[in-house]
This record gives structure tokens, sequence and C-alpha cells, in this order.
């Protein structure tokens, strides 16, 4: 009940793409949906965020959409950049716990 | 504005021998995680802390690991006796507010065991 499920595990997109990462959870008590970006050899950093009380957010080109009903999230990247190549990794929490549960991530590759 | 700092940035250990890593939280925050990357896997939560307190340590092995967050200095994750098993990037996060706050992630401490 605990875990989130991330796919696919590898994305291969052309410059000027979109790519879309796909999460579901089960805990209806999540709350909270970060999306981290991590390169090689460096700490995550937070993307972008979305609570339940919303279906959609969107900053700059990155966009999550939100499905309470079917427990699911997704990120998309709108016309994807060769910088834009990195795992991502959706993650979840509850208010009452601050742990994140993370995905198992996706590595993004860009191609010129 | 100074982010979350860890040293060291990679740290070599026999085994056996303790590992002791560092974490400074973004100026003000006063809560800590504690998370570890295993190579080709995802971030796994090891523990929560505030200033002198542990909040919920459920991802901490039973033995051998140990967190401390002290009133003054740097929150601490140490790991006694270690093992090859133990050779993971081992990455702080910080935040504000806890609960489902914003957590902001240091670079990391990658820990090699031999």
């Amino acid at each position: 009940q605990q875990q989130v499920k991330q796919s696919p595990q590898s994305l291969i997109v052309q410059k000027g793409g979109i790519s879309i990462i796909n999460c579901a959870y089960e805990n209806t008590a999540f709350d909270y949906f970060p999306w981290y970006q991590q390169f090689p050899g460096k700490g995550p950093a937070l993307l972008i965020a979305i609570r339940p009380d919303v279906s959609e957010k969107k900053e700059g080109r990155f966009t999550i959409s939100f499905n309470k009903s079917a427990k699911q999230f997704s990120l998309h990247i709108m016309d994807s950049q060769p910088g834009d190549s990195a795992t991502y990794f959706c993650a979840a929490t509850s208010s009452n716990t601050g742990k994140l549960i993370f995905g198992q991530g996706t590595t993004l590759q860009v191609k010129p | 504005n100074a982010g979350v700092m860890q040293n060291p940035r990679h740290l070599v250990r026999r085994r056996g021998q303790e590992a002791r890593l560092r974490c400074s939280p973004v100026k003000g925050h006063s809560h800590v995680y504690w998370y570890r990357q295993l190579p080709e896997e995802g971030l796994k939560f090891m523990v929560y802390l505030q200033k002198e307190n542990i909040i919920d340590e459920s991802g901490m092995p039973k033995e051998r690991f140990s967190a401390e967050f002290p009133k003054e200095g740097p929150s601490i994750l140490r790991i006694q006796q270690v093992v090859r098993g133990d050779s993971a990037a081992y990455f702080c996060a910080s935040s504000p507010l806890g609960g489902d706050g914003e957590q902001y992630f240091g670079p990391g401490t990658r820990l090699t065991v031999t």
C-alpha cells in the first residue's frame, strides 16, 4: 500500500517532442505528489508538485496531470530538450508522515 | 542562499569500519530526512528528524545505523561496522515545515565499502 509505481523505466524522445511519465499509487492518504529531476552524480532537484485538490498544474514546459479517482498522476515535458536528459522520480507523501515514497525512476534521453 | 550541504561527498570505508555522514540543512529549516539510493534503484526513506528528536525511523535498518540532529550542528547519519551492502548514495533533504512540505535535497554522500 506504500508503493508508488512508475513507468516507463526508460524513455527516448526526439528534441521538440513530448515526454510523458506515469505514476500510480495505492494509499489514499497520500496528499502531496512531487516530481524530482536527478542528473548523474547529483542530488534530486524538486521540479514541480501537486496536491489532490487540483487536476493539473503547469510550470513552464512541465505539467502534472492528476487523476484522484484512478490514483494516477503523470508528468508531461513539452518541447523536450537535450538538457532535459536525466532521471525523473515521482513521489508521494501524506501530511501526517512527511516521508517521501519514491517511484523507481525513469531515465529520459532526448535526442537532438 | 546556501542549499543543503553534505560531507563528505565521497567516502571509502573497509568492511567493519564506521561511516559518519554529515548534513547541514538549508538555513532556517528544522526538518531533516535521510534517504538511501542503491545502485540502479530509487530512493528509500530512512529517517526523519527534527532538532534533537527522531520523528520517524521506520526506514532505518534495525542494527548498525543511527541518526541524530542536535540542537547545534549538522545532522549525522552513522553506520557502524559497515558491510559491502551499505555501499550506496545517501541523501539528506531538509524542509521548513515537515509534513507534506517541500523537501530540498543535498548532493549526497557516495559511500563505497571495500
